[in-house]
C-alpha cells in the first residue's frame, strides 16, 4: 500500500534555532515529492515539488532535499510566520497529480 | 486570478439531510480534485476529474457520496444522506501540469 510518513508530529523551535522535518515514502513508481504548508482554517499552499533522488529546490528560509526513500524540509533560522502546518505528499499517477499526503508536522517557532 | 473558491466555507447540517459543496477551479486547470481532511486521517482524496471526466473516485468513502463536474468551471460534491461522521473539512483543488492549488475549504459539521 502507497504511504508517506512525516516525523515529527510537532516541533517547537525558538527563533533562530534550525531544524529538518522528515517525510519517509513507500510509494510505487513516485512521480513528484510535494511540500505543502498549511496555516489554519486555510488549505494547502504548494511550497515544493522534487522529481529524482538528489534533487533540491530553496525559497527563502526553506530547503527541501530528496533521497530514493525520504525527502527533507530543513529550515535555516525560523520566524515565528514560519510557524504552520507543513505536508508532504507523494503522487503515482502518470496523467496527473493524485496526492497521497502525510499527515503533516506543527511547527510552532516563537520570539 | 482569484484562485480556487468553494462554497459554502462553513455547513452545518443535521443528520440525514442532503449536502452539496460547491467548487470553481482556476481558469485553465484541467484537472480537479476533492479533499476531506479530518485530524485522525489528515487529507485524503475522494475523486479527481481530468477534462471534466471522473478519472478515480475509489477514495469516496461510500455511496452516500456523489460528485459532479458538469463543465471546466464547475464541480460539486454531494452527501445524502449526510450523517455526524462526515463532519470534516472539505477541500477543492485544481491542476494544470503538476502542482495543485487548493481552495480555503468548506467546514461540514453533521449533528
Amino acid at each position: 500500500e502507497d504511504q508517506v510518513t512525516q516525523s515529527p508530529e510537532a516541533l517547537r523551535l525558538q527563533e533562530g534555532e534550525s531544524s529538518s522535518l522528515n517525510c519517509s515514502y513507500t510509494v510505487s513508481g513516485l512521480r513528484g515529492l510535494f511540500w505543502y504548508r498549511q496555516d489554519p482554517g486555510k488549505g494547502p499552499e504548494f511550497l515544493f515539488t522534487l522529481y529524482s533522488a538528489g534533487e533540491e529546490k530553496e525559497k527563502e528560509r526553506l530547503k527541501a532535499t530528496l533521497t530514493k526513500k525520504e525527502s527533507f524540509l530543513h529550515i535555516t533560522a525560523p520566524k515565528p510566520e514560519d510557524s504552520a502546518t507543513y505536508l508532504c505528499a507523494g503522487n503515482t499517477n502518470q496523467a496527473g497529480t493524485a496526492l497521497i499526503f502525510g499527515k503533516g508536522t506543527t511547527l510552532s517557532v516563537s520570539s | 486570478d482569484a484562485g480556487v473558491i468553494q462554497s459554502p466555507r462553513h455547513e452545518v447540517t443535521e443528520m440525514g439531510q442532503e449536502v452539496t459543496l460547491r467548487c470553481k477551479p482556476i481558469s485553465g486547470h484541467n484537472s480537479l480534485f476533492w479533499y476531506r481532511q479530518t485530524m485522525m486521517r489528515g487529507l485524503e482524496l475522494l475523486i479527481y476529474f481530468n477534462n471534466n471526466v471522473p478519472i478515480d473516485d475509489s477514495g469516496m468513502p461510500e455511496d452516500r457520496f456523489s460528485a459532479k463536474m458538469p463543465n471546466a468551471s464547475f464541480s460539486t460534491l454531494k452527501i445524502q444522506p449526510s450523517e455526524p461522521r462526515d463532519s470534516a473539512v472539505y477541500f477543492c483543488a485544481s491542476s494544470r501540469q503538476t502542482e495543485a492549488f487548493f481552495g480555503q475549504g468548506t467546514r461540514l459539521t453533521v449533528v
